[in-house]
């Protein structure tokens, strides 16, 4: 996996977009830039993936720029419900890749 | 259902005690991992395996081991528990390696007394 570099915490209040930036520098071209989320005690889950441009679901945004050594993971109109650590992985889809290192993540608490 | 099953949810022991923690999944996915998380620590990966009887290490894989003799089953041995094994365990597959969607279990929080 290519190493990550996002922030340790963010907080954010109900109803605003909340952007959360990971930076991966040394992105190799297969690689793909996939989010996690996870609520305490729970296991992480998947929530988007993409290779460039943006990518939209129901529940997120990608945004990646041209160049591709950061990406923004972007929740709209935030609630207390998306209180959860944030993970970025960069790597790519099963062609080398078997070691996996979620880190830290980052912290998002929304404050009523 | 699509699902990743972890038995026990819930274990407290004794230092010493043999210990075995199933993991199973029904989606015929090839990869499978273990981790652990501990807090400010975030998730490490235990060992993971690409398929049948082919497993390998990852980041923390000291007093563990782990086999997979079926595409779906891959449970995690501690052979002899220690204190510094008390966390919370999760179990995962995916299709293939690599950032596959992982599906993870619901988690084993294990206690080493």
């Amino acid at each position: 996996l290519a190493k990550t570099t996002q922030p340790i915490s963010m907080d954010s209040y109900e109803g605003q977009e909340v952007n959360i930036t990971c930076s991966h520098n040394n992105i190799a071209t297969n690689d793909y830039i996939t989010w996690y989320q996870q609520f305490p005690s729970q296991g992480p889950r998947f929530i988007i993936q993409g290779y460039k441009t943006k990518v939209t679901n129901e529940v997120a945004s990608l945004f990646i720029p041209a160049d591709r050594k950061s990406s923004t993971l972007s929740l709209p109109r935030v609630s207390l419900s998306d209180t959860a650590v944030y993970y970025c992985l960069v790597g790519d889809l099963g062609f080398g890749n078997e070691k996996l290192t979620f880190g830290t993540g980052t912290r998002l608490t929304i404050i009523p | 259902e699509a699902q990743v099953t972890q038995n026990p949810r819930y274990l407290i022991t004794v230092t010493g005690k043999k210990l075995t923690v199933t993991c199973s999944q029904n989606m015929n996915h090839e990869y499978m991992s273990w981790y652990r998380q501990d807090p400010g620590l975030g998730l490490r990966q235990i060992y993971y395996s690409m398929n049948v009887e082919v497993t390998d290490k990852g980041d923390v894989p000291e007093g563990y081991k782990v086999s997979r003799k079926e595409k779906r089953n891959f449970p995690l041995i501690l052979e002899s528990p220690s204190p510094n094994q008390t966390s919370l365990y999760f179990c995962a597959s995916s299709r293939l390696a690599g950032v596959n969607e992982q599906f993870f279990g619901p988690g084993t929080r294990l206690t080493v007394l």
